[in-house]
This record gives structure tokens, sequence and C-alpha cells, in this order.
């Protein structure tokens, strides 16, 4: 079953601009991951979060995480064309179980 | 870094027939393997845990007689689809944990087509 809500669905945005996508879970996780997907192809990890972080750092990319909200928001700055792909967040529930939530679709317009 | 090969990347076949989609490790050994199915524009469902030397994992509502895994060495796992049917066209991926802190990594895909 689905653990994650994800908003924007699907998010427009123009070269440059910063990129904001939400996911909320619904149970306790061991840590939260974001992947990267591009059209017809499989996932790329980019970043981890564990339960007892708030926020962690990777190159354009920013991640938090509220455990109290249930709630985790990947940043994107400064985007570019090539970051156009469907974004998910996954909760790690413990028991080598990935949860995936349902995607936002990013589309950056050059 | 770790990384799952995964082939075919796509294949079409008749009703009736049944298709093996294989999954290695090819700089890590993975006990354990996941095997996800993704239709357009919707997620990954989890459809089973392919455990090394014993029996497959099914999530609730997956046919285990209909998507037959096989997980008989550590780096390697297979997914056979039988008697495939049009409705079971969709995208499938593999999956292995590599490490507590780096995550997963995913196989590259595959896209069946029933005709």
């Amino acid at each position: 079953s689905q653990q994650g809500e994800e908003d924007p669905q699907a998010l427009s945005i123009q070269e440059g601009e910063n990129a904001t996508m939400n996911c909320s879970y619904k149970t306790s996780i061991n840590n939260l991951q974001w992947y990267r997907q591009n059209s017809g192809r499989g996932l790329v990890h980019l970043i981890l979060i564990r339960s007892n972080e708030r926020e962690k750092h990777s190159g354009r990319l920013r991640v938090t995480l509220d455990t109290s909200k249930k709630s985790s928001s990947l940043l994107i700055t400064a985007s570019r064309a090539a970051d156009t792909a469907s974004y998910f967040c996954a909760t790690d529930l413990g028991g080598n179980k990935l949860v995936f939530g349902a995607g936002t679709i990013l589309r950056v317009k050059s | 870094g770790a990384v799952v090969s995964q082939h075919p990347s796509w294949v079409i076949c008749k009703s009736g027939t049944s298709v093996k989609i294989e999954c290695r490790s090819l700089d890590f050994q993975a006990t354990t393997m996941f095997w996800y199915r993704q239709f357009p524009k919707q997620s990954l469902m989890l459809m089973a845990t392919s455990n090394e030397g014993s029996k497959a994992t099914y999530e609730q509502g997956v046919e285990k007689d209909k998507f037959l895994i096989n997980h008989a060495s550590l780096t390697l796992s297979t997914l056979t689809v039988t008697s495939a049917h049009p409705e079971d066209s969709s995208f499938y991926i593999c999956s292995a944990r590599v490490s507590l802190h780096y995550g997963y990594t995913f196989g590259s895909g595959t896209r069946l087509t029933v005709v």
C-alpha cells in the first residue's frame, strides 16, 4: 500500500527557479529517501535523511524532515532543464522495505 | 558505485507465454532484492521481496504462482511472469539495498508489453 502522499502532483517552472516538493507519510520511519526517475527509466537515489536528522544538503538539493508532522520536503535550487523528471519520496519502515509516495512530475522549461 | 543490472530493458510477448526478467548485482552481494511494478504515470508498488536461498515474500494481492521469483545466488534474482496477459503489461523494476546509509540501488527497469 502507498505510505506517502506527495504534492504537488505536477510542477512546471522556469529554468533557474527553485522547485519544492513535499511528501507526507503515516507511520514511524527509520529514514526517508528521495529518488528521481526519468521517463521510462529506473530510479536514481538522490538523498537519504534519517529519522533523527532534520535537514540534509547535497549539491543543489536540500531535504528537510519533520517527524512530528510526518512530512518531508525536497528543494531543488537553480533548476535546470535536465532536472525534468519524476521525483519520489520513499519511507524505510525497517525490515528492508521501501514504500513509495505517489510522486511529483517536475518540468523545467528552458 | 553499486550497480544492479536488469535485463531485458523491454520485451513484447504473446498472451499465454512466460517472460523472465533478470536482475544482477554487479559489484556487491545482495541477499535481498525487491521487485516493483509501475503503471504509467503512477508510483512504484512493491510486489515481492526476493531472498537468496529461500522463498520470496509476496505483498498482499500479488499472485505468487503468476509472478515466480527465484534468487538462487547472491548476485542474481529473476522474476518470471507466467501465462502473461495484456493486463500484466507494465514497467517492472528490481532493487537491492546497498547499505544502511546509502539506500537502495535500482535496475533500469523492464517494459513488458503483452499482446
